[in-house]
């Protein structure tokens, strides 16, 4: 069974820090990863997918990196805005090998981020 | 190009009484999977549907809970005689396929049964 953590389950800093959210995985058998936004009281919002075979994507000021046989993802947050805060969510889905339909996604818990102005 | 679409927003039940739940996937998406977020925890998977065919639904109760994805219409998640516990977000996704594709969610059924 896919284990999803994240680490820290909340963050506070000031604004215009750089900062790494953290996510690890018990299976390293995934096909994918990706990392979602979600703001209170609405749904997610895709932020960047990495395919097994890759090691990073990058998109504005985020940048996601995954070390698959590690069982990790960081995601990098660069010149932080108050506008970057919201939960942050890690989903990786399984390799079919693992007897699991390639469109289950097994969420982390989340990384609650407040960025003070 | 509207995105996911769930209705409605929020539903208020009481117990014992029927939700639906709604979700229209993007144009173009024919893959459906359906998402609990209860309080205080992470997103569980229920189930997962193409057109009229349910893939996997091995995240869902045994009981009281069923959903369909018909050839026209929307993707209906059903809970019979609802409880307490039942309260929860729930959340709509789709893709245009699985494996590397993306998925894009709803904005959620906040659904309160009192």
């Amino acid at each position: 069974k896919q284990e999803v953590t994240q680490i820290p389950a909340a963050l506070s800093v000031p604004e215009g820090e750089n900062l790494v959210l953290n996510c690890s995985f018990t299976d390293s058998a995934i096909y994918n990863l990706q990392w979602f936004r979600q703001d209170p009281g609405k749904g997610l919002t895709s932020l960047l997918l990495i395919q097994s075979s890759q090691r990073e994507q990058t998109s504005g000021r985020l940048n996601a990196s995954l070390d698959k046989s590690s069982g990790r993802s960081t995601l990098y947050i660069a010149a932080s805005q108050p506008g970057d805060s919201a939960t942050y969510l890690c989903a990786v889905s399984l390799s079919a090998d693992r007897g699991s339909t390639l469109g289950r996604l097994y969420f982390g818990r989340g990384t609650q981020l407040t960025v003070w102005p | 190009n509207a995105g996911v679409m769930q209705n409605p927003r929020h539903l208020v039940r009481r117990r014992g009484q029927e939700a639906r739940l709604r979700c229209s996937p993007m144009k173009g998406h024919s893959h459906v999977y359906w998402y609990r977020q209860l309080p205080e925890e992470g997103l569980k998977f229920m189930v997962y549907l193409q057109k009229e065919n349910i893939i996997d639904e091995s995240g869902m109760p045994k009981e009281r809970f069923s959903a369909e994805f018909p050839k026209e219409g929307p993707s209906i998640l059903r809970i019979q005689q609802v409880v307490r516990g039942d309260s929860a977000a729930y959340f709509c996704a789709s893709s245009p396929g699985t494996g590397s594709f993306g998925y894009t969610f709803g904005s959620g059924t906040r659904l309160t049964v009192v």
